[in-house]
């Protein structure tokens, strides 16, 4: 159980345009989501966290233009990478919290490799 | 300083060893404490997760929380080469739920 889906997995695009990557839970609500970018061989940075019906709240640092997060379902949180560039590529990763469950663990999904050309 | 503190490695073990894996953190509201596992170009799977100090044992793993010394650790009994990952401890204070990651250590086991 407590299975988290990312969409795309590898995504390379060129500079300029805007890519969406989805993050859903399958078999659990999730109010409330996070999103994590990570760059070759360093740790998960916390970019956000994302809860249902409300705005996203940012870590210090991050844009909030640049990155738009949405979190319209229990099972839905999106995040927009808004005209990227090279310097975006990195790999996303999101995670999830088990509604109701405010002492359980995050359940991550599997990552969405981002290439800006 | 950084808030949670783990050695990069690379470590290099023989299959069947026993691997000791930590973590030292300066946080001491920390409460809740996690090990995760994470392939190359996969998101981190979780291992263990505990709560406050102990020993919490599953399997080929145990997990040790002290606490006073603010030290953590994730011991491998009888390694594997499908072991071989980057371990990832993590951490989190009581009631929230942001987590805090050591840089992660990257582990092969060798056959």
């Amino acid at each position: 159980g407590a299975v988290v889906s990312q969409h795309p997995s590898w995504v390379i695009c060129k500079s300029g345009t805007s890519v969406k990557i989805e993050c859903r839970s399958l078999d659990f609500q999730a109010t409330t989501m996070f999103w994590y970018r990570q760059f070759p061989k360093q740790s998960l940075m916390l970019m956000a966290t994302s809860n249902e019906g409300s705005k996203a709240t940012y870590e210090q640092g991050v844009e909030k233009d640049k990155f738009l997060i949405n979190h319209a379902s229990l099972t839905l949180s999106t995040l927009t990478v808004t005209s990227a560039h090279p310097e975006d590529s990195s790999f996303y990763i999101c995670s999830a919290l088990i509604s109701g469950a405010l002492d359980q663990p995050q359940h991550f999904g599997d990552g969405t490799r981002l290439s800006i050309l | 300083q950084k808030e949670v503190e783990q050695d990069p490695g690379p470590l290099s073990v023989p299959e069947g060893a026993i691997v000791s894996l930590n973590c030292t953190y300066s946080n001491s509201a920390f409460q809740y404490f996690m090990w995760y596992r994470q392939y190359s170009r996969k998101g981190p799977e979780l291992l263990m997760y505990t709560y406050s100090s102990g020993n919490k044992e599953d399997g080929r793993f145990t997990a040790q929380v002290d606490k006073s010394s603010k030290y953590i650790s994730l011991f491998i009994r009888d390694s594997q080469p499908s072991d071989s990952a980057t371990y990832l401890c993590a951490m989190s204070l009581q009631g929230a739920q942001k987590l805090v990651f050591g840089q992660g250590t990257r582990l092969t086991i060798n056959p």
